[in-house]
């Protein structure tokens, strides 16, 4: 299955400022996907991002405050803008590796966990 | 749309004692459910899935889940807990066509003790 590293792994942020995470994938993969994780909470899709498309976003995430990058099929970038404490949470990059029974199985990242001040 | 609902974010069991951890699902298409584990400062892993096929599913680390239609569920149960399991475990839904979005419960965190 895929590996994927993301970084920073955690980070702490001053508000009104804007941070990127990065995630890299050791195999080309079609679909990239960008969850929050926050305490108590489930893990939330933010956007799907697709090599050379604007990425999907969900219900409640807009992309002037999560702009996301896919320049081709290893990386993808995720940045939350104009940060607030609400955003602390743990940001997670995942993509889908099961192809044999058909069902979207997903390989995560360790996490980007940021705290804003 | 699609929600899986997990009763207790926190259980606790012995070391050796039977380990069942609770999940629902909600969907209004034939769905395919997963089970994902979580240790501390780790990315999510796959314990196992059901798509359709045997209605009992075996995992890694001994688990296993059984997939009940009548019943909208699709427990987590281990026999004989290991010090090792502690960890948060998530139960997940997406359809079984299609775009399949993954919908993730809100997590039950597994406490083992000794």
């Amino acid at each position: 299955s895929a590996v994927i590293s993301q970084k920073p792994s955690r980070d702490i942020c001053q508000r009104g400022t804007s941070l990127t995470i990065q995630c890299q994938v050791d195999s080309q993969v079609t679909m990239m996907f960008w969850y929050r994780q926050q305490p108590g909470q489930s893990l939330t899709l933010i956007a799907t991002a697709n090599q050379g498309s604007e990425a999907t976003y969900e219900s409640g995430f807009v992309i002037d405050k999560f702009p996301i990058s896919r320049p081709n099929l290893t990386f993808s970038t995720l940045t939350v803008s104009n940060m607030s404490p609400e955003d602390s949470s743990i940001y997670l990059c995942s993509v889908s590796r099961d192809v044999d029974s058909g069902a979207n199985v997903l390989t995560f990242g360790a996490g980007s966990r940021l705290t804003v001040l | 749309a699609q929600s899986v609902t997990q009763l207790g974010s926190h259980v606790s069991v012995s070391e050796g004692a039977l380990v069942l951890l609770r999940c629902n699902y909600s969907s209004s298409v034939p769905p395919y459910l997963f089970w994902y584990v979580q240790y501390p400062n780790q990315g999510l892993q796959l314990l196992l899935k059901y798509t359709s096929a045997a209605t009992l599913v075996k995992g890694i680390n001994g688990f296993e889940a059984e997939f009940k239609k009548s019943e909208t569920s699709f427990h987590l149960t281990k026999p004989s807990a290991h010090m090792s399991d502690a960890a948060e475990y998530f139960c997940a839904v997406s359809n079984s066509g299609g775009y399949q979005k993954v919908t993730f419960g809100t997590g039950t965190k597994l406490q083992v003790i000794p």
